[in-house]
């Protein structure tokens, strides 16, 4: 089965700061896998995904995330953080043939001060 | 842009009483799921369907569970008689297709509070 890690619990950031939240998974196969973000008081939404093909993948809002097979990682970044970003952003994997059967992290709360 | 809503968003309930907890997908999507998440914890699977059937449960879907689409546009979760281990955040998502490449889209959830 597979699984996710997210070591950091809570990310505090000064707004305009680089900010890394990391993501390690577990699999015996090859994954797919997104970074979910939960603003306050509402629902998780995507924010991006690796499928397949280039390993750096980008958000709208300036976020991107590297897949890294070779270390199990799909680390999330942003160059410079705005307060708006503050959130709870989950990591989650799935496996060929897994469809929409996700496997989350635990999340991250990023705090943005300013 | 349309959204997956959720209701109630809090639920307060004694243990061993049953709870519905109400969801409508987005009009033209065909997949649904239950998802929950115990504070602290995972945003765990527990459930998803399709065409008027249960596609796949996780070991957490016990037999006081059970979903339902009764008419058109709901789905609904019911635990027949809840524990107090079942206090979490319940997330309805819904999908147009279940492939990994069609995104879930998630409610905002309903905070069920076993006492």
């Amino acid at each position: 089965a597979q699984s996710v890690t997210q070591l950091d619990s809570q990310v505090p950031v000064f707004e305009e700061a680089p900010v890394e939240l990391r993501c390690n998974y577990s699999s015996s196969v090859s994954v797919y896998l997104f970074w979910y973000v939960q603003y306050p008081n509402q629902g998780l939404q995507l924010l991006l995904k690796y499928l397949s093909g280039s390993t750096l993948v980008e958000s709208i809002n300036g976020f991107e995330a590297e897949f890294n097979k070779s270390q199990t990682s799909f680390h999330l970044r942003k160059p410079s953080v705005h307060i708006s970003d503050t959130a709870e952003y989950f990591c989650a994997v799935t496996i060929t043939g897994g469809g929409n059967k996700l496997t989350f992290g635990t999340g991250t709360q990023l705090k943005v001060e300013l | 842009e349309p959204e997956v809503t959720q209701t109630p968003s809090h639920q307060v309930t004694q243990m061993g009483q049953e709870v519905i907890l109400r969801c409508v997908p987005i009009s033209n999507h065909l997949y649904f799921y239950w998802y929950r998440q115990i504070l602290g914890q995972k945003v765990e699977f527990l459930v998803s369907f399709y065409n008027n059937e249960i596609s796949e449960k996780s070991e957490i879907f016990d037999d006081q569970f059970s979903v339902e689409r009764p008419d058109g546009s709901n789905f609904t979760l019911k635990i027949r008689s809840t524990k107090l281990e079942d206090s979490a955040m319940y997330f309805c998502a819904s999908s147009e297709l279940s492939s990994y490449n069609s995104p879930l889209h998630f409610g905002n959830g309903t905070r069920l509070t076993v006492t």
